[in-house]
């Protein structure tokens, strides 16, 4: 398996351009999420989505936008780039599951880095 | 709403010496905690968690934490570091089954730059 991969890995982008960040696991999870990560902040979460054609916002959604038309795959949108959004963008999946062990852990992808200037 | 608090920002240490990341968290619904580790220019790999039952937990790499419920805390600890430890380390929290739909979310801590020195 590969886990969690994200494309790309780096992209600078100007301002007010717009782009996606994407994001696929082959684990068959339910759960997804992105995570944005600015120094000394830890990560904050954008938005999640518990299934396909299933999406909420998290902590801090704003100038962002997600869809899950499948189970693997949850892309990130930015409509219009702002420096504000200069960060390391981590996608990250889990399942659910009473009885394993290995419920509620998170698999996280390698990150991608964006510079908008 | 959880919050989560990593008392230090970076931690330099020797070699083979003890070491102790410091988190402490608030939450008004009972909690599932984990330790990550961030690699430079890598994404996070858990290193434990405490889900319930024993409140001293095992990790990889010879890491474990102490889950406190009256202090609030999940301290990570492992007794002689290596260079190959130096990484930041994450602490993070997500309301438990009992505390209500949660999906898994995590709040993350700032962050604990562990730096050994030889």
């Amino acid at each position: 398996n590969a886990g969690v991969t994200q494309t790309p890995k780096f992209r600078i982008l100007k301002i007010g351009q717009s782009m996606t960040l994407q994001c696929t696991q082959d684990m068959n999870h339910n759960y997804m999420y992105w995570y944005r990560q600015d120094p000394g902040m830890g990560l904050k979460l954008i938005y999640y989505s518990v299934g396909a054609g299933i999406t909420d916002k998290g902590e801090v959604p704003n100038g962002y936008n997600v869809s899950r038309s499948t189970t693997e795959d949850f892309p990130l949108r930015l409509e219009l780039a702002a420096p504000s959004q200069t960060s390391v963008y981590f996608c990250a999946s889990s399942n659910r599951n009473y009885r394993a062990r290995k419920s509620y852990e998170q698999y996280f992808g390698p990150g991608t880095r964006l510079t908008v200037t | 709403a959880q919050s989560v608090t990593q008392l230090d920002s970076q931690v330099p240490v020797f070699e083979e010496a003890p070491v102790e990341l410091r988190c402490n968290y608030s939450s008004s619904v009972s909690v599932y905690l984990f330790w990550y580790v961030q690699y430079p220019n890598q994404g996070l790999q858990l290193l434990l968690k405490y889900l319930s039952g024993s409140t001293l937990v095992k990790g990889i790499n010879g890491f474990e934490a102490e889950f406190n419920k009256s202090q609030t805390s999940f301290h990570l600890r492992k007794p002689s570091v290596h260079i190959s430890d130096t990484a930041e380390y994450f602490c993070a929290v997500s309301a438990s089954l009992a505390g209500g739909t949660s999906y898994g979310k995590l709040t993350f801590g700032q962050g604990t730059i562990l730096t050994v020195h030889p």
